[in-house]
């Protein structure tokens, strides 16, 4: 059973949109909740992160919105450009545990 | 500031070889993640060292796979007999003392086994 769950493997916005990657999780005990991004040939790269007492995390044109409730999370991409261009790995781990779950990923494809 | 340095990029190896991969950490971080990344399964974790030592190997194929870290420097990754199954990328990652939750990758090596 996925831990974490992506509900899209890809998605194609128009450059300028806002590009909306959603993200859902199992475990209540998850309170830690990085985002991932990885360009072709490269490892994936701490994008942003929230901690489950935050609801929203803002930096630039990258937010998260967080439903503890729900389970559930989602990453804003505003003004995308096609550099965002890639695939986005959702995350999660509880406090103080080194093993880090993650998603299946959502290619991102943005058109000029 | 390098980030983490993983050699070589890329290996082909022929059914029955073994693969020896290598990992050079950030400086000063503690902890030490080794992941195989595929189309299929994602990333699955594979293994984690503290302070050099192992502290879960729990997602390694038992029979075939070895992962050591016999300094703070680097780590290797071994798998002995390899399979065509065996072809992923990789991944390395390292994590600074109390964020262990915060991992930083390398480039990964993307292996093909023949």
């Amino acid at each position: 059973q996925q831990q974490v769950r992506q509900s899209s493997q890809s998605l194609t916005v128009w450059e300028g949109e806002t590009a909306i990657l959603n993200c859902s999780y199992e475990n209540s005990a998850f309170d830690y909740f990085p985002w991932y991004q990885q360009f072709p040939g490269e490892g994936p790269a701490l994008l942003i992160a929230i901690r489950s007492v935050s609801d929203k995390k803002e930096d630039g044109r990258f937010t998260i919105f967080f439903n503890k409730r729900e389970k559930n999370l989602s990453l804003h991409i505003k003004d995308s450009q096609p550099g965002d261009s890639a695939t986005y790995f959702c995350a999660a781990s509880d406090t103080n545990a080194y093993k880090v779950i993650f998603g299946k990923g959502t290619h991102l494809h943005v058109l000029p | 500031n390098a980030g983490v340095i993983q050699t070589p990029r890329h290996k082909v190896t022929g059914k029955g070889q073994e693969a020896t991969l290598w990992c050079e950490p950030i400086s000063g971080h503690s902890a030490v993640f080794w992941y195989r990344q595929t189309i299929v399964q994602g990333l699955e974790f594979l293994t984690y060292f503290r302070n050099q030592a192992p502290i879960d190997d729990s997602g390694m194929p038992k029979e075939r796979f070895s992962a050591q870290m016999p300094n703070q420097s680097h780590s290797t990754l071994k798998i002995q007999s390899t399979q065509p199954q065996d072809s992923a990328v990789y991944l390395c990652a390292s994590s600074p003392r109390d964020r262990e939750d915060t991992q930083y990758f390398g480039p990964g090596t993307r292996l093909l086994v023949l």
